[in-house]
């Protein structure tokens, strides 16, 4: 079956625009997250789904920041009045939850490339 | 918040030497995971090991939950190993993940 996917896989904008980044998670996987990667770091958590449900929106780095889910499956992550500092990969992955409540390992996207000039 | 370390943060390797890569974590997790991210910036799944030791290939990981930490190791390396390295563990209630700061691996022919 299909990884997950992720669109646009790059994009480029001038500061003040808002964009749109799109996630479609492996099909089942009810955990979505989404991950940050500025040039040359590690990966910072943003933002995690439990179907269309946020419980953690600790890591999203300012109000300018937004997701949602749908359907338990696509997720869109969307940054209002981008800043050059907001420039990095974002990453999307998801995982299937066990009947324990427990979750299975994280399988991720390929990433969006997103450049604030 | 859980503190996560990775080390060595940078290794030079002959090809087909063998190498152990660390992860320390400050407290205690739900699960840890080992990625291979390539040098085309995908994430490649490893090992999914809370605890124990799991092997594939040439590529093996034990974890020691009680002890905080967990081991890569890599035998008989190759040149497409060359990448970073990260583990990332689980935490809390709604499964928090946190990542470590990678290794850089390079392994030259």
């Amino acid at each position: 079956g299909a990884g997950v996917s992720q669109s646009p896989s790059n994009k480029v904008t001038e500061k003040g625009k808002d964009v749109e980044l799109r996630c479609d998670p492996i099909s089942g996987h009810t955990a979505l997250y989404w991950y940050r990667q500025s040039l040359g770091q590690g990966l910072e958590f943003l933002i995690y789904f439990q179907g269309n449900s946020a419980p953690d929106k600790s890591g999203l780095p300012s109000d300018r920041f937004s997701a949602e889910r749908t359907g338990g499956s696509v997720s869109t992550l969307t940054i209002q009045r981008t800043q050059q500092e907001d420039s990095a990969v974002y990453l999307c992955a998801s995982s299937s939850r066990l009947t324990s409540g427990s979750y299975n390992e994280q399988f991720f996207g390929p990433g969006t490339r997103l450049t604030v000039l | 918040g859980i503190q996560v370390e990775q080390s060595p943060p940078d290794l030079i390797l002959q090809e087909g030497a063998n190498s152990t890569l660390r992860c320390n974590f400050s407290d205690s997790v739900n699960n840890l995971q080992w990625f291979h991210q390539n040098p085309w910036g995908q994430l490649i799944n490893l090992f999914y090991i809370p605890s124990g030791t799991k092997q594939n290939g040439r590529l093996s990981a034990t974890t020691v939950a009680t002890e905080r930490y967990s081991l890569l190791y890599i035998s008989s390396s190759q040149t497409t190993d060359s990448g970073v390295y990260f583990c990332a563990v689980y935490s809390g209630g709604y499964q928090k993940v946190t990542f470590g700061t990678g290794t850089k691996l390079q392994v030259i022919p």
